[in-house]
């Protein structure tokens, strides 16, 4: 089975700087997706970004993106001038053949003023 | 626009009592999906379906049944309460599994069993 292993359980980042979460993830497959979600105290799953892995180019949404390097199974997401409200958990979660999805066990970020 | 409704937010247990949670979708998704979320671990599969009438097992699937007669309803079904089920459970749908498509969750159910 797929595992997915996020391995900073807390993070933290000044107002305006930027950060990086790491993933990494074991498959045999070469077709796959790999994803980002944001939970913030709400509780509310939402997606941040995503990745084909057929395609080498990195993932970009506003001030998120990706280091996708497929050889290493490794999926990092860097946050840019990060704001208050990125304040949250962060979770890197793998879909594939076996038509589930799998979820690491997050990064909780804090985003100090 | 409901999305994906769960049903009940809150809801206290007695060790051995079972009940069911509620999940439906009006999006039409084929795959469906219940995870728990546990402090430290991440949110784990439990069951998932691909369609009406196909179900199968996740990560962590002892203690949970489910059934899928419908597009649109996922009942996760706790038939002897235990302790180790208290956590925090979503359940997700999306239109094609395995695929880019991302996943639309509930708004999750705090389960405490006593």
């Amino acid at each position: 089975a797929q595992t997915v292993t996020q391995s900073q359980p807390e993070m933290s980042v000044q107002e305006a700087e930027t950060v990086t979460l790491s993933c990494t993830y074991d498959t045999s497959e070469n077709n796959y997706y790999l994803f980002w979600y944001k939970q913030p105290p709400s509780r509310q799953m939402i997606l941040v970004i995503r990745q084909e892995a057929y395609k080498q180019q990195n993932a970009t949404e506003n001030r998120f993106s990706v280091n996708f390097q497929k050889a290493a199974k490794s999926f990092s997401l860097k946050i840019s001038d990060s704001q208050l409200g990125d304040t949250a958990m962060y979770f890197c979660a793998f879909t594939g053949r076996n038509n589930d999805m799998r979820f690491g066990a997050g990064t909780r970020l804090t985003v100090k003023p | 626009n409901a999305g994906v409704t769960q049903t009940p937010k809150f809801q206290v247990l007695k060790t051995g009592q079972s009940m069911t949670l509620q999940c439906a979708q009006d999006m039409n998704h084929e795959y469906m999906s219940w995870y728990r979320q546990d402090p430290g671990m991440g949110l784990r599969l439990i069951h998932y379906s691909v369609g009406a009438g196909i179900t199968d097992q996740g990560e962590v699937p002892n203690g949970y049944n489910v059934s899928r007669s419908t597009t649109e309803d996922f009942p996760l079904r706790l038939l002897s309460a235990a302790p180790s089920q208290t956590s925090v459970y979503f359940c997700a749908s999306s239109y094609v599994p395995g695929s880019y498509e991302k996943l639309f969750f509930g708004s999750g159910t705090q389960l405490s069993v006593l």
